[in-house]
């Protein structure tokens, strides 16, 4: 069955901190692989995304993210966290040139950042 | 760039009930897909529609149903509520059907079924 795993259902990490945020998958193909981020309050928004080629990608606000394909995983980083950067943080997955874009989500890490 | 808009924000249903829930598209989007976000989980795809026509559906009873329109602005109807429904529903819209196309979410409609 097609699933995505996140380890870390809540962390609370002091500011300048850093984070890896894990995530691993189960599909039987190739997939395309995103972080989405959801503020307080806010729409859910992408963060980053891997299509192919580098499998380093770099998002905005100063995150990235380490597609490793022999470990199914697509670990979220970010050297040092800012209070602005509590949120909900989902990883998703789907089936790259697949006939539609249905994602597959996982259940969301909780990150609380104290200033 | 009007961003994807949903109505309303917040509903309250009894079991039984039927309830329609509305989505508008970002500006030039024909794709739309549905999402069902329970408490504590992630956002679960439900369907998503292509020029008006159903392009893909998830695990969900035929009591899920959608419509898109010419506009790609989007309806999803749900008969027959049971108190599972309760969640949050996202609509997210995309330049294009496939893989590769980046999704744009709306703010969702929150749904209590008592």
């Amino acid at each position: 069955a097609q699933s995505v795993s996140q380890h870390n259902h809540h962390v609370i990490l002091s500011e300048a901190a850093s984070l890896e945020l894990g995530c691993n998958y189960s599909y039987g193909g190739t997939v395309n692989l995103f972080w989405y981020v959801q503020y307080p309050g806010q729409h859910l928004q992408l963060l980053l995304k891997y299509f192919s080629g580098d499998p380093l990608v770099k998002g905005i606000k100063g995150f990235e993210a380490e597609f490793i394909k022999s470990k199914f995983s697509f670990n979220l980083r970010k050297p040092s966290v800012q209070w602005s950067d509590t949120a909900e943080y989902f990883c998703a997955v789907n089936a790259r040139g697949g006939a539609t874009n249905k994602l597959i989500f996982g259940t969301g890490t909780l990150l609380a950042v104290q200033p | 760039e009007t961003g994807v808009t949903q109505s309303p924000t917040h509903l309250i249903k009894t079991r039984g009930q039927q309830v329609t829930l509305r989505c508008s598209s970002q500006s030039g989007h024909n794709t739309v897909s549905w999402y069902q976000q329970a408490l504590g989980q992630g956002p679960q795809f439900i369907f998503q529609y292509y020029r008006e026509e159903e392009n893909g559906r998830g695990n969900f009873p035929p009591r899920f149903s959608g419509l898109q329109f010419p506009n790609y602005s989007s309806e999803l109807n749900v008969n027959a509520l049971e108190l599972d429904d309760s969640a949050l529903y996202l609509c997210a819209s995309s330049l294009t059907r496939q893989g590769e196309g980046e999704q744009y979410f709306g703010p969702g409609t929150r749904l209590t079924v008592t």
